[in-house]
């Protein structure tokens, strides 16, 4: 079946990079996304990849795909107090647009 | 572009009571629109995708009767939520597809948090 998993938390000094993970099983996957949501807010995507790419870099943002190893990663460059918040990566299939999510990484930035 | 609103933001209700819940896309058409739901600290949990003019999907263990979906239109849909009570508290988001760029993109509302009492 379908499973999405990440690890929950993540803590980083202002000003590092950070790096989030995530670890899919279906195969047929063709759409990757990142997702962030602030506290009381809902989701805001921040970047996608498609399944037949391996990288895209969107300003402070590079996303990885390993898809031999099912492995997605986001990896922040700079980060900022600003970038607090609850991270989720998920995965779409062909055969509904259903989005799969994670269980979505709490990524703290300290001063 | 590509705004999806929910109203309301915050609603109480006493248990019992129906609540209803709107979901718009501002600036584009969604053939689709998806229900998820939130508790604290957890990921989101699709209830159900409804496409614009017909019944709505639901997942496994999700009752139908008890949140009925309408997507009446392009831009609308609502969930509402009946004889409501306090298990039913959570934060419940609606997104909109496919995104006027990206065949698969989905994109979100901010949210209604229902506090059943």
């Amino acid at each position: 079946g379908e499973d999405v998993e990440q690890s929950l938390f993540l803590s980083v000094r202002e000003g590092d990079s950070s790096v989030i993970n995530c670890t899919y099983t279906d195969s047929s996957s063709t759409y990757l996304y990142w997702y962030k949501q602030e506290p009381g807010a809902g989701l805001q995507l921040l970047t996608y990849i498609f399944s037949n790419m391996d990288m895209k870099q969107d300003q402070r943002l590079t996303v990885l795909l390993n898809k031999k190893d099912k492995h997605l990663s986001l990896r922040i460059a700079d980060t900022q107090t600003g970038d607090s918040a609850i991270y989720f990566c998920a995965e779409t299939t062909p055969q509904g647009g259903k989005l799969i999510f994670g269980q979505g990484t709490e990524l703290s930035v300290k001063p | 572009g590509a705004v999806v609103s929910q109203h309301p933001s915050r609603v109480i209700c006493k248990s019992g009571t129906s609540v209803k819940i709107e979901c718009r896309s501002l600036d584009f058409q969604a053939t689709t629109m998806f229900w998820y739901r939130q508790f604290p600290k957890q990921s989101l949990m699709l209830m159900a995708t409804s496409n614009e003019g017909s019944k709505a999907t639901y997942e496994q263990g999700v009752e139908k009767d008890k949140f009925l979906i309408n997507h009446a239109s392009l831009t609308l849909s609502t969930l509402t939520v009946t004889s409501a009570h306090p298990e039913d508290s959570s934060f419940y988001i609606c997104s909109a597809g496919p995104g006027p760029r990206l065949v698969y993109e989905q994109y979100f509302g901010p949210g209604t948090r229902l506090t059943v009492t």
